[in-house]
């Protein structure tokens, strides 16, 4: 069974450009999140899904972030225009079901380089 | 605010002995502990989790201890394996306040060295 699979695996643009990462989940699995590491510091929620509907967005940090999950499969997260600071690591994670004791099973990230 | 310590940036041990990683959190709604291991360019790989009902977990070489009234966890490996070297993040999850109670909150993590 395929893991959760994050695209690209790398990605360097230039400030106030605009990118756009995907990560397709597990097959069947709900629940897809969207989570952040900025280089030595912790892992940062940014959103999760629940199927197509947004859970909760209160990690965005701004509106230059949109997240969507068309059809509750592939999740896409654009920057525009990207900034600096939004340089790091972006994890995508899924989970089958919403449960407190099931664990969420990540991608391998994108990092993400704005200069 | 972190809510998730991991105050130990790295940890060094020799292959065969025990290595203990720790954590500590603030928020008393955690209810729910997990370990992931992160080697480099890759994602986190769970590991290892604890529910608050519960001190002790224990699977093969790892064992996650919990000390609600402390709110301290740790994670013991033994023995420890050079194949263990990687980062260890401590997660917690719960019915905090707003938003989705299923979202993980990270420590910033312990790189593991374990030496041949």
């Amino acid at each position: 069974e395929a893991g959760v699979t994050q695209f690209p695996s790398h990605s360097v643009i230039e400030k106030g450009q605009t990118v756009t990462l995907r990560c397709d989940p597990i097959s069947g699995h709900d629940n897809l999140y969207w989570y952040r590491r900025v280089m030595g510091k912790e892992i940062k929620f940014l959103l999760h899904f629940v199927k197509e509907s947004k859970q909760d967005e209160s990690g965005m940090p701004n509106n230059r972030f949109l997240a969507e999950r068309t059809g509750g499969t592939y999740s896409t997260l654009k920057v525009q225009p990207a900034e600096l600071e939004d340089s790091g690591v972006y994890f995508c994670a899924s989970s089958p079901h919403l449960a407190m004791n099931t664990e969420a099973f990540f991608g391998q990230g994108t990092r993400l380089t704005v200069v | 605010d972190q809510q998730v310590k991991q105050n130990s940036p790295s940890l060094s041990v020799q292959e065969g002995r025990i290595s203990i990683l720790n954590c500590d959190y603030t928020n008393s709604m955690f209810d729910y502990f997990l370990w992931y291991k992160k080697y480099p360019a890759e994602g986190p790989t769970f590991l290892i989790s604890i529910s608050s009902i519960k001190d002790k977990n224990e699977d093969g070489r790892f064992t996650v201890f919990l000390n609600k009234s402390a709110k301290h966890l740790s994670l013991h490996i033994v023995p420890s394996q050079p194949g263990d070297s990687a980062v260890y993040f401590c997660a917690a999850t719960g019915k905090t306040s707003g938003g989705s109670n299923y979202k993980l909150t990270f420590g910033k993590g312990t790189l593991l060295t374990v030496n041949p």
